[in-house]
């Protein structure tokens, strides 16, 4: 069964260093999303991309954050100056249009 | 506020009983609703979900309930297992592709044998 892949699975970086998460979604699926959950809290969106642009973004999704895909199977989400508040699970999703598909995660620590 | 959460943050039950988790949402112009299954250090998977143009739908084990009324949702068990033991969280959207999931809190479901 497709699945939507992450890596790494746990990303440990000092504050104010730029990260970069990868995600493949699932091959044939148009949208691409990234989520996040602050341990022991809910998940919370960030951001959606669709056709090469971002098509909603929550206000989490500030001028420090950034996707990407740079080819026909990566999907990227990069913190450029991370905070010890973006210490959480990042999770990749795809969907062909409703049902939204989530990967493993990446637990990403900023010390 | 939240557009949508659960009425319990934990919930125990025995191995073999029917187990009922609640969730009430307020935007009254969500469409679309989901059952998300997350156990520990793993991703959210989907369950079950139900447009608003339904009021049940049954899946494997599962049947999802939503009451308009009341903007209520729940997520039916039936003869739970161990495996079932996880956090079940519900989420809602305008029913658009490519649009936010709004998650609740979550319950914690135990399933002792």
């Amino acid at each position: 069964e497709p699945e939507v892949t992450q890596t790494p699975s746990h990303q440990v970086t000092q504050m104010g260093q730029e990260v970069i998460l990868r995600c493949v979604p699932i091959s044939n699926h148009l949208y691409f999303y990234w989520y996040r959950q602050i341990l022991g809290q809910k998940v919370e969106f960030l951001v959606s991309f669709y056709n090469n642009e971002i098509s909603e973004k929550s206000e989490i999704f500030d001028d420090q954050f950034s996707v990407e895909r740079p080819d026909g199977s990566n999907f990227t989400l990069k913190i450029r100056s991370t905070k010890l508040e973006d210490s959480a699970m990042y999770f990749c999703a795809s969907s062909g249009e409703y049902e939204q598909y989530f990967g493993p995660g990446t637990r990403l620590t900023v010390t | 506020g939240e557009s949508v959460g659960l009425h319990l943050p934990t919930l125990s039950v025995q191995e073999g009983d029917n187990s009922i988790i609640n969730c009430a949402y307020s935007n009254s112009a969500s469409d679309y609703f989901i059952w998300y299954k997350q156990e520990s250090g793993k991703g959210p998977q989907f369950i079950i979900d139900i447009r608003s143009n339904m009021d049940k739908r049954q899946g494997q084990r599962v049947t999802v309930l939503l009451n308009k009324t009341v903007k209520h949702l729940s997520l039916q068990i039936a003869a739970t297992q161990p495996g079932d033991s996880a956090v079940y969280f519900c989420a809602e959207n305008s029913n658009q592709a490519g649009t936010a999931l709004i998650f609740g809190k979550g319950t914690t479901l135990s399933v002792s044998s």
